[in-house]
Order: structure tokens, then C-alpha cells, then sequence
């Protein structure tokens, strides 16, 4: 069945470092591509998506781009703050179902 | 905003008990999720539900599990008789339904706590 691989964490940088987190697929149609975060105590907010190969997700200075040759759809930013300390989920969605990855503890240190 | 309501934000249950928790949809959303968090980890799909019946259900959504939406608002899951392995975050989610683009939306969850 479909599902998705996360880089297991958690993650520790200082504010301003870039970030990446890795994110790889396994579908046998063409699903769309998410990114969730859950800051602590509460649900998960979606963040960014992209529905088809090439496209790029954008948000709050993240970025995910559909990559339907390496299935992959790795998260990235530029300059991280403090305030983008939260677990971060990659999903992916037919019209019926929705699967997410372990999800990746982020913690960036002032 | 619209938003995806959960009650009650925290349950504690006695083992063996029976206990229904409630999520209200964003309105005009047709696909209905539960998935459960266990200590902040990962989400594990439970059931999805659609068209008043369920579209999917994971190994998880064992026969002490139920779903319904009575009254065309609330969609409930029912966990007939509690286990201590039930304790988990259970949180609800709703998609608009207009194909695999659609994201889904999260309630804030309910603790379920079982002793």
C-alpha cells in the first residue's frame, strides 16, 4: 500500500541554520503531497502541499518541491527560529485516504 | 476560520469501559478520519468514513471500534470495552472531498487516558 518514509529524528539546530527533512514516498498512483506540523499540546496544521509532480509548496519560509522521479518531497528552510520548534509530518493523500510519515521532532536552540 | 471541534479534550476511563468520543466537521466536508498519537509519536491511520459508511479501516479498528455520524453532524468513534494499550491522543480529521488535493483537517484532539 502507499506510505512515506521520514528522516528519523529529532533534529537540533541553532536559529539561522537551514533546514532539511527528508521525506520519500511509495504510491501506486499519483497522490498529492503534504506537509503537517504539531506544535506541542496540539493537533496538526497543515503547512504546505503540492498536487502534482514539480510542484512546489510554499509557507512561512518553507518550501517542498514534488519530485516524482526520486518520489521524493524533502522540507526545507532557509533560516530557522525558535518559533519552528514542533514535530514535522510528510503525508501523502489519494481522494480516500490520507498516510503519514513518524514525524520529525525539530528543536532549534536561540 | 472554520475549524474541526473534538469533545472532550480529555477522557479518563476505567478499563473494560466504554467510551465515545465526538468530533463536529467542518460543515460542508464529506471524508471523515480518526487517527490515534501515542506519546506525541506517530500517527496511525484508524478509519476513514464517507458517504455515511466506512471507505477504509487500518488493523487498529478492531471490532471494539466503531464509527457513526448519528445526526448528520457529529462523528463519533466508540471503543466498546477500553484496554490500557487504548491511551493515546485521538484526533479527527475532515476533508472537503474534491479530489487527492483536498488537505485535511485536524481537531485539537482528545486524551484518552485508560486506568
Amino acid at each position: 500500500g502507499d506510505s512515506v518514509t521520514q528522516m528519523e529524528g529529532p533534529v537540533t539546530l541553532s536559529e539561522e541554520a537551514f533546514l532539511t527533512i527528508n521525506c520519500t514516498y511509495t504510491a501506486t498512483g499519483y497522490p498529492s503531497l503534504f506537509w503537517y506540523v504539531q506544535y506541542p499540546g496540539e493537533g496538526l496544521q497543515l503547512l504546505l502541499k503540492a498536487t502534482k509532480a514539480d510542484d512546489k509548496g510554499s509557507n512561512k519560509g518553507f518550501e517542498a518541491t514534488y519530485r516524482k522521479e526520486t518520489t521524493s518531497f524533502h522540507l526545507e528552510k532557509g533560516s530557522v527560529q525558535v518559533s519552528d520548534s514542533a514535530v514535522y509530518f510528510c503525508a501523502l493523500s489519494d481522494l480516500n485516504d490520507m498516510r503519514f510519515g513518524a514525524g520529525t521532532r525539530l528543536t532549534v536552540k536561540p | 476560520e472554520p475549524e474541526v471541534t473534538q469533545t472532550p479534550s480529555h477522557q479518563v476511563t476505567q478499563m473494560g469501559q466504554e467510551v465515545i468520543l465526538r468530533c463536529v466537521p467542518i460543515s460542508n466536508h464529506l471524508y471523515f478520519y480518526w487517527y490515534r498519537q501515542i506519546l506525541g509519536q506517530k500517527v496511525e491511520f484508524l478509519v476513514s468514513f464517507y458517504n455515511n459508511e466506512i471507505s477504509e479501516k487500518s488493523e487498529i479498528f478492531d471490532d471494539q471500534f466503531s464509527v457513526e455520524r448519528p445526526d448528520g453532524s457529529n462523528f463519533t468513534l466508540k471503543i466498546r470495552s477500553t484496554k490500557l494499550e487504548d491511551s493515546a491522543m485521538y484526533f479527527c480529521a475532515t476533508r472537503e472531498g474534491t479530489g487527492a488535493g483536498s488537505p485535511a483537517f485536524f481537531g485539537q484532539g482528545t486524551r484518552l487516558t485508560v486506568v
